[in-house]
């Protein structure tokens, strides 16, 4: 059945470094793969996606890498500033049902 | 100009009571879906609507009944509640429903089953 596996569960990083969750997934007929913010107390919301066709996208400091031959996608954060913090979700869409993982708490320290 | 909304924010009530939440969207979407975020924060889809019919329906007991009067709003009843019922649901929506679009999450409604 479908599935989605994402690492790490927590991170925690300091202000300017880099941060990189990744996330793991079993259908191959997957074909959007869209990563979501949720701060405290607030509604998941877009931050990225990227569709099969293509390999890497970025928005400015941040920037979603696929690899569909080995059924993996990751987000890329860079220049971690406190606001960053949040719980980070990646999902698959396939037959117009999407798949969450189980989420990455973030923190960035100052 | 709210996109997605719910109401009530915050439901509190009795176990074995019967409630219901309110979704509505003014994006002009086709599909919604019903989201139960227990307290661990893991996100699990309950429910998709397609043009107001039925496309998604996951391991969810009966006791859950999405109804969706027009295409702009999907609405939540739950009967005989339960103390596991208690979390955070969210209702969204997305533009297309096979492809895979942006999905936009309402604020959510806590429910507490005391």
């Amino acid at each position: 059945g479908e599935n989605v596996e994402q690492h790490p569960s927590t991170l925690s990083v300091q202000e300017g470094d880099s941060a990189v969750i990744k996330c793991t997934y079993s259908d191959s007929a997957s074909n959007y793969f869209p990563w979501y913010k949720q701060e405290l107390g607030k509604r998941p919301q877009l931050i990225i996606d990227i569709r099969s066709n293509v390999g890497e996208k970025k928005d400015q400091r941040i920037a979603v890498t696929l690899n569909k031959t080995a059924k993996h996608f990751s987000l890329h954060i860079t220049e971690t500033q406190p606001e960053d913090s949040a719980v980070y979700f990646c999902a698959y869409t396939n037959a117009g049902k999407s798949t969450f993982g189980d989420g990455t708490t973030l923190t960035v320290k100052p | 100009d709210t996109a997605v909304s719910q109401t009530p924010k915050y439901l509190v009530t009795q176990m074995g009571n019967d409630k219901s939440i309110k979704c509505e969207q003014n994006l002009g979407h086709d599909t919604m879906y019903w989201y139960k975020q227990d307290s661990k924060k893991f996100l699990k889809i309950m429910f998709s609507y397609n043009n107001k019919e039925l496309i998604i329906n996951e391991t969810v007991p009966n006791r859950f009944s999405p109804k969706s009067p027009d295409k702009a709003h999907l609405n939540l009843h739950i009967n005989s509640l339960e103390l596991g019922d208690s979390a955070v649901y969210f209702c969204a929506s997305s533009r297309l429903a096979g492809e895979g679009d942006t999905q936009y999450f309402g604020p959510g409604t806590r429910l507490t089953v005391l």
